[in-house]
């Protein structure tokens, strides 16, 4: 079955740090990745998806990753920080149209 | 975009009782609907698959007789947690998949808090 790690459980950032969050999954097969942000209080919101094409994904508010096959991962990234971008962040994989979420990183960007 | 939404937001709720909390896709079909949980500091746990017109698919170690699970329109699902007990406290997330492909994006709703006491 289908697993999603993700290695950094919090990190803690001064804004206008870059930012690069670890994903990786387990099954080499056709994939598709996900990044979603939950912050504090609110709902889980895409920031970005990658279903074919090319691998690197550009989403919203700046954030972008990269899908490499060979290493099974999709880390996210974003070149400089701000505090609005402390939340919560997950990595998840659609196996079968249902959703593997990885634990959670939780970002902490201090003013 | 698609919205998702929940009702109720958050519920408190006696031992031994049962809640109903609804999932409905407000401005699409969905034939497909997720239910998750997720505990504090910690990641969405997928529950179970609801498929509209036929039975959940529970995951393993999800006590399909707890959490009854019921998608009668392309729009609506419940999740009925029954004789509700304080270790059912958590966050209860539902997403909605347009369309038939797997290749779609799920559209999540504000999740659900309950708290059994």
């Amino acid at each position: 079955a289908q697993s999603v790690s993700q290695h950094n459980h919090h990190v803690i950032l001064s804004e206008a740090a870059s930012l690069e969050l670890g994903c990786n999954y387990s099954y080499g097969g056709t994939v598709n990745l996900f990044w979603y942000v939950q912050y504090p209080g609110q709902h889980l919101q895409l920031l970005l998806k990658y279903f074919s094409g090319d691998p690197l994904v550009k989403g919203i508010k700046g954030f972008e990753a990269e899908f490499i096959k060979s290493k099974f991962s999709f880390n996210l990234r974003k070149p400089s920080v701000q505090w609005s971008d402390t939340a919560e962040y997950f990595c998840a994989v659609n196996q079968g149209g249902k959703l593997i979420f990885g634990q959670g990183t939780e970002l902490s960007v201090k003013p | 975009g698609a919205v998702v939404s929940q009702h109720p937001s958050w519920v408190i709720c006696k031992s031994g009782t049962s809640v109903k909390i609804e999932c409905r896709s407000l401005d699409f079909q969905a034939t497909t609907m997720f239910w998750y949980r997720q505990f504090p500091k910690q990641s969405l746990m997928l529950m179970a698959t609801s498929n509209e017109g036929s039975k959940a698919t529970y995951e393993q170690g999800v006590e399909k007789d707890k959490f009854l699970i019921n998608h009668a329109s392309l729009t609506l699902s419940t999740l009925t947690v029954t004789s509700a007990h304080p270790e059912d406290s958590s966050f209860y997330i539902c997403s909605a998949l347009p369309g038939q492909g797997v290749n779609t994006e799920a559209f999540f709703g504000q999740g659900t808090r309950l708290t059994v006491v």
